[in-house]
């Protein structure tokens, strides 16, 4: 998986629990993003960042903040997690540069983490 | 709106035969378009690009095709295996995307031997 793990990969909670994320790569990549998964949605990008302490929203940032303090770590934290926020999340990275880049943007995807909110 | 779709029901073909699936977007502009595949359990798989300005990209058994007039990509598997059995998800970058991806739910294509 392009040296990017994510942990934990499974997690129960309850509602109203705050909830950390962890995305960790090893490809010293510039571009790091997080999206959620679910049944009919396909991906959907949550935040994403493009550089240290450089993050911006996407798609479904509601109820999501996002921390990189280090290129190799992406942190995702649901402050109150709700039932709406059970889903399989997916750490990706790129490498590419500015406007879409020489490749295009090809993304690398971490193995995901299961959350369930009860 | 903007929409990106792909067939939600699953393809099913036989072995040795040629899959064919659709993508097709409104709304968009895309710089480019990526094809995924995503295996159950585990993250989507790059597998190709093609550029605005390209009718057709080939990598091995794969062909993807980009036509901007009918807003749409088809991508190809020839002399498919049941080792194709997967969902595949196309992807697209806006003109102006930075990077960032918007998905299609994703075509789930089962080969049977």
């Amino acid at each position: 998986d392009a040296g990017i793990t994510q942990s934990p990969r499974h997690k129960v909670t309850e509602t109203g629990t705050p909830v950390t994320l962890r995305c960790h790569q090893t490809e010293n990549h510039r571009y790091m993003y997080w999206y959620r998964q679910d049944p009919g949605h396909g991906l959907r990008l949550i935040h994403y960042s493009y550089g240290v302490k450089d993050t911006d929203k996407g798609e479904v940032s509601d109820g999501y903040s996002v921390s990189r303090s280090k290129t190799e770590d992406f942190l995702l934290t649901l402050e109150s997690a709700t039932s709406s926020q059970t889903s399989v999340y997916f750490c990706a990275i790129s490498g590419s540069q500015g406007l879409a880049g020489v490749n295009g943007g090809e993304q690398f995807f971490g193995p995901g983490t299961r959350l369930t909110v009860l | 709106s903007q929409k990106i779709e792909q067939n939600s029901e699953a393809l099913n073909i036989q072995e040795g035969k040629t899959a064919t699936l659709t993508c097709n977007y409104t709304n968009y502009s895309p710089a480019y378009l990526q094809w995924y595949r995503q295996d159950p359990g585990r993250g989507p798989v790059f597998l190709l690009l093609i550029r605005e300005n390209e009718k057709e990209k080939r990598k091995e058994r794969l062909k993807v095709t980009f036509d901007t007039t009918l807003k749409q990509s088809l991508f190809h598997i020839t002399a498919s295996q049941p080792a194709d059995s997967a969902t595949y998800l196309c992807a697209l970058i806006p003109s102006g995307g930075y990077n960032k991806l918007i998905f299609g739910a994703g075509t789930r294509l089962a080969v049977h031997p």
